[in-house]
């Protein structure tokens, strides 16, 4: 079985900071992919950035950056220079790959309000 | 990315009504795809997966009667709810693997059971 914690519902972040976003996992795979979403109030799911448990660089895209901790089963978001479209809700995920059968487990979310 | 659309956006509709949801992959097939139910400040929960060409497999605790689901093309699945009620109404949105480990995922149906 597979869980995804997030332990941050909401968070206010100045523009042009940066935020963090903690996720941490359970598992009992032992090769595994994380991923960040972002659900902006359309409600259309945006993958942001994925990592694979045996990847040695800390995935970045953009302004986004994965924080991969494997020995402490985290995977923070990081985004650079936040702007305010920016403010959604970010989910972790996390598939295990035991199985072919990709499914996703999510965490509960973090709502991300980006301040002028 | 791969693109993944999904009609209608929105939907309301009576009560014992049935309403049917599509899901397109647009640039790429999808033997698998996923449909997800989620509910005001909440997260994705899974209901079932979409198999082309087999039957859909459902998590535990979705009711396969009442959530049919075919896939009915390397493409296309469709979710429909069968009469539905008020507790039905959620936002529902799929997703289809693409390019080995991304879960793309469509822009979402909101439904309103009157």
């Amino acid at each position: 079985a597979q869980k995804i914690t997030q332990t941050q519902p909401g968070m206010f972040v100045q523009e042009k900071e940066a935020v963090t976003l903690d996720c941490t996992y359970d598992t009992s795979d032992q090769s595994y992919g994380l991923f960040w979403y972002k659900q902006p109030s359309s409600g259309e799911m945006i993958f942001l950035i994925y990592q694979g448990s045996y990847d040695e660089q800390n995935a970045t895209e953009g302004r986004y950056s994965l924080n991969f901790q494997k020995a402490r089963k985290s995977a923070n978001l990081v985004i650079s220079a936040s702007q305010l479209g920016d403010s959604a809700m970010y989910f972790c995920a996390m598939r295990g790959r035991s199985s072919n059968d990709y499914k996703l487990s999510f965490g509960a979310g973090t709502t991300v309000t980006v301040r002028a | 990315g791969a693109v993944v659309s999904q009609h209608p956006s929105w939907v309301i509709c009576k009560s014992g009504t049935s309403v049917k949801i599509e899901c397109r992959s647009l640039d790429f097939q999808a033997t698998t795809m996923f449909w997800y139910r989620q509910f005001p400040k909440q997260s994705l929960m899974l209901m079932a997966t979409s198999n082309e060409g087999s039957k859909a497999t459902y998590e535990q605790g979705v009711e396969k009667d009442k959530f049919l689901i075919n896939h009915a093309s390397l493409t296309l699945s469709t979710l429909t709810v069968t009469s539905a009620h008020p507790e039905d109404s959620s936002f529902y949105i799929c997703s289809a693997p693409w390019g080995g480990e991304t879960q793309y995922f469509g822009p979402g149906t909101r439904l309103l059971v009157l």
